[in-house]
């Protein structure tokens, strides 16, 4: 079975520029999640979605930062304009939520690099 | 807000049972704990969860005290595969679906 499917996995642009990360969840899955990852920051959740629905955005920085879930097999994360203080590994993953656990799959992540 | 508290690293001999503690005194009733471990640039992987039981599965044991305050995760026989970054995550059962990484333990193994 394919797992979380992130593209793509590296991306180097110039400061200003927009980005756009893209995660294909495993099929089935009804929750998707976005995640950010920096040596000085560790492993952070930025968005949430359930069933397509974003449920918990708390954690996206600033207006620059958009996500959407237009359809239960494929999310964005945009950057827009990028900051080289955006640089890090962003990492999908996805769920099945089932009575009151679940267990979520990570992707490969995606490595971004802001010059 | 940590909710958890693990040592910042730790050795194992290669074949030897892995013990990694975790501390979480102000755990909830309806609150589970989670562990996931990071091998070096990839995602992080799933290992185990629990609420009240001792849990075992393929990958691992996971050991609860009586009164949940903390809890040991022990990986039977240790190869170099598993040197990792474990996070010991503590997650309501119902509500919000977010983890709330750590900054977990990094266990080495030794050859």
């Amino acid at each position: 079975d394919a797992g979380v499917i992130q593209s793509p996995r590296h991306e180097v642009t110039e400061m200003g520029q927009e980005v756009t990360l893209r995660c294909k969840p495993i099929s089935g899955h009804n929750s998707l999640f976005w995640y950010r990852q920096t040596m000085m920051r560790g492993l952070e959740l930025l968005i949430y979605f359930n069933n397509n629905v974003p449920i918990d955005d708390s954690g996206m920085p600033e207006d620059r930062f958009s996500a959407k879930m237009p359809n239960a097999s494929f999310s964005t994360l945009k950057i827009q304009p990028s900051e080289p203080r955006d640089s890090a590994v962003y990492f999908c993953a996805s769920s099945f939520r089932q009575g009151s656990t679940d267990t979520q799959y990570f992707g490969p992540g995606t490595r971004l690099t802001v010059l | 807000d940590a909710k958890t508290t693990q040592p910042t690293s730790m050795d194992c001999a290669e074949g030897r049972a892995a013990n990694l503690p975790c501390n979480h005194s102000t755990i909830s009733g309806n609150e589970y704990v989670y562990w996931y471990r990071q091998i070096h640039s990839q995602g992080p992987q799933y290992i185990i969860h629990g609420l009240k039981n001792n849990e075992t599965n393929e990958m691992a044991s996971l050991i609860i005290t009586e009164d949940r305050k903390s809890s040991t995760l022990i990986l039977p026989h240790a190869t170099l595969r598993d040197t990792a970054v474990y996070y010991c995550i503590v997650r309501e059962s119902f509500g919000n679906e977010k983890l709330t990484f750590g900054t977990g333990t990094r266990l080495t193994i030794i050859p």
